[in-house]
Order: structure tokens, then C-alpha cells, then sequence
């Protein structure tokens, strides 16, 4: 199975400072299609996940563009440009390319300092 | 708009089983595969199960496999997930999702 590790655990950012969650996989994310399945996604506090990123760099639809996604094989990551309020809960990324099973990384929780 | 509505948990005794259900509407359910997610409290996010867009293939997790079955009815835009032999490691919201869309989740607690 692919194991999804991310960093930090544990994020505080001040309001307006940019932020970024670094998410690596035990093996290359490339599928043979020439995708890379790995999205990201935000479950706030009381909330159900809500996918932000797919295949490494596109925002879904209403998705801010103050979040983006990089990388490529084994090594990904999130930024967001100017953290709001709104923002905070723990993010998740995904693979869907070595499946079954699809594998989530531990999380990562984002607060307000 | 996509909605995808669990309903079906509640509490259980070890040993027993549930049957949870999943409707969706806004889009055309026959078009996609379907999985369930769970989260144990305070947990993160577990890959359960998928199913195809027709219910042909399927996929678990290795921690539900052979007691879980995911299922569907294309004529009811309803995704089903039986579970069998429930212990408290399967307590848990379990969420119906298409990964880009995702239900409010329903809890089971298998509690004696």
C-alpha cells in the first residue's frame, strides 16, 4: 500500500501570513495514463471533508484562488497565499493512483495563532 | 446541486450487523463509482470500499474485507454499504462520497 505522510501535524499561522503542508508518498504518484491522482482536501471543525485540489494543481469550482497545489512523483504540496479565518480545519491529501487502497495522509491540522 | 444523503447508523452490538444507505441526487449517479470514507472520532479520514459506476467491480480495505459488502441500485440513485460482524475498531462516521462531493456522514457506535 502507499503510504501518504504529511508535515507538519500541526499548523498555526497568524491572519494574512501565507501557509504550506508538504504531503510525500511511499512511491511514485505517476500512473501510467500520465496523471497524477493525488488530491487535497479540508474537513472543518463539525464538517464533512470538501475536496480543494485535484490531480496535484486544480482547484475545484468556488475554491479560492489563494490555494494551490504543486509537485510531482513523490513529493506535493499545498500553499495558501494569505490565510483566513475560514481556512482552518485539517487538511488531508489523497492518492488514487496505486489503488486498492486509496491512502489519506494523517492530516494536518491548521489553527489561528 | 449534488447532494449525497447516509442514512442508516446508529448503535450496535458487537458481533452484529448494519445496513447503511446513500442517496444521491443533482447528477447522474449511473456515471460514477462511488466510495465510502470513515473516521473514527477524533481520527483521520479511512478509505473503506468503492464500487464501479455499474456495481461490476469492487474494492475494500483490507480491515473490512470479507466483512463488508458495497452495493448499489442505479434505479434508485441509492450506493449501500452491509456490514457484517461489526466490532468497536468499525465505530465511526461513515461517509458516502464521490470524492469531489461528500455526504454529512452517519455515526455507528458498536457498543455492548
Amino acid at each position: 500500500d502507499v503510504v501518504m505522510t504529511q508535515s507538519p501535524l500541526s499548523l498555526p499561522v497568524t491572519l494574512g501570513q501565507p501557509a504550506s503542508i508538504s504531503c510525500r508518498s511511499s512511491q511514485s504518484l505517476l500512473h501510467s495514463d500520465g496523471n497524477t491522482y493525488l488530491d487535497w482536501l479540508l474537513q472543518r471543525p463539525g464538517q464533512s471533508p470538501r475536496r480543494l485540489i485535484y490531480k496535484v494543481s486544480n482547484r475545484d469550482s468556488g475554491v479560492p484562488d489563494r490555494f494551490s497545489g504543486s509537485g510531482s512523483g513523490t513529493d506535493f504540496t499545498l500553499k495558501i497565499s494569505r490565510v483566513e479565518a475560514e481556512d482552518v480545519g485539517v487538511y488531508y491529501c489523497l492518492q488514487g493512483t496505486h489503488w486498492p487502497p486509496y491512502t489519506f495522509g494523517q492530516g494536518t491540522k491548521l489553527e489561528i495563532k | 446541486q449534488v447532494q449525497l444523503v447516509e442514512s442508516g447508523g446508529g448503535v450496535v452490538q458487537p458481533g452484529r450487523s448494519l445496513r447503511l444507505s446513500c442517496v444521491a441526487s443533482g447528477f447522474s449517479f449511473t456515471t460514477y463509482g462511488m466510495h465510502w470514507v470513515r473516521q473514527a472520532p477524533g481520527k483521520g479520514l479511512e478509505w473503506v470500499a468503492v464500487i464501479s459506476w455499474d456495481g461490476t467491480n469492487k474494492n475494500y480495505a483490507d480491515s473490512v474485507k470479507g466483512r463488508f459488502t458495497v452495493s448499489r441500485d442505479n434505479s434508485k440513485n441509492t450506493l449501500y454499504l452491509q456490514m457484517n460482524s461489526l466490532s468497536a475498531e468499525d465505530t465511526a462516521f461513515y461517509y458516502c462520497t464521490r470524492i469531489d462531493y461528500w455526504g454529512r456522514g452517519t455515526l455507528v457506535t458498536v457498543s455492548s
